[in-house]
């Protein structure tokens, strides 16, 4: 059964420093993998969509990675901003299911200005 | 990307009662889909919304609980029924655009529902 985790659940950093959130998941057997922007009270916003044919993707400040063998990716966001706090999930779609996504738990992302 | 946009925003029931939530699609859609997001949690899938035919549901889901209707391509249901303060959550509907592999899923804004 496919399991989505995310590191950390929490993270508060000062504006303009360069951060990196991690998504894992037990089987490499996907699709793709997308992240997600969700601010309070909202539905998602989707950020990055990575196939599994692929190793990244880029949406200006935002750098997503895929290593599948290792059931990874991870979002980077450069020059962080006030802007940028919101909870940020990952989800894969596993080559099993009909489009269904697995989400991971989140990473609640607050940038201080 | 197509917009998605749903009716209500948000409400406040009493227990025992039903809600009937909207999604409305402002272009047809092969895949719709409901998710609920419980307080503090991250999203579950309901059910695909399948036109013309019977939602298919995810495990712990059933339709008496969570009858969905899509008549068409563009526009589905989802009816809580029997409501209980565990079925307090943000319910979402999204759909999937794109093919092999390269399927994007987009959400709508959810409805925020309290059961009392």
């Amino acid at each position: 059964k496919q399991e989505v985790t995310q590191i950390p659940a929490a993270l508060s950093v000062p504006e303009g420093e360069n951060l990196v959130l991690n998504c894992s998941f037990t089987d490499s057997a996907i699709y793709n993998l997308q992240w997600f922007r969700q601010d309070p009270g909202k539905g998602l916003t989707s950020l990055l969509l990575i196939q599994s044919s692929q190793r990244e993707q880029t949406s200006g400040r935002l750098n997503a990675s895929l290593d599948k063998s290792s059931g990874r990716s991870t979002l980077y966001i450069a020059a962080s901003q006030p802007g940028d706090s919101a909870t940020y999930l990952c989800a894969v779609r596993p080559v099993d299911s009909s489009y269904k996504l697995i989400f991971g738990s989140g990473t609640r992302l607050l940038v201080r200005p | 990307s197509a917009v998605i946009s749903q009716k209500p925003s948000r409400d406040i029931c009493q227990r025992g009662t039903s809600l009937t939530i909207q999604c409305q699609v402002d272009s047809q859609v092969t895949m719709m889909f409901w998710y609920r997001q419980q307080p503090g949690q991250s999203l579950t899938l309901i059910a695909t919304a399948n036109q013309g035919s019977e939602a298919t549901y995810e495990s712990g889901f059933v339709i008496d609980k969570f009858p969905i209707s899509r008549p068409n391509l563009t526009f589905s249901t989802l009816t809580v029924s029997n409501m209980s303060p565990e079925d307090s959550s943000i319910y979402l509907c999204s759909d999937t655009s794109g093919l092999g592999g390269r399927e994007t899923q987009y959400f709508g804004p959810g409805t925020r529902l309290l059961v009392l």
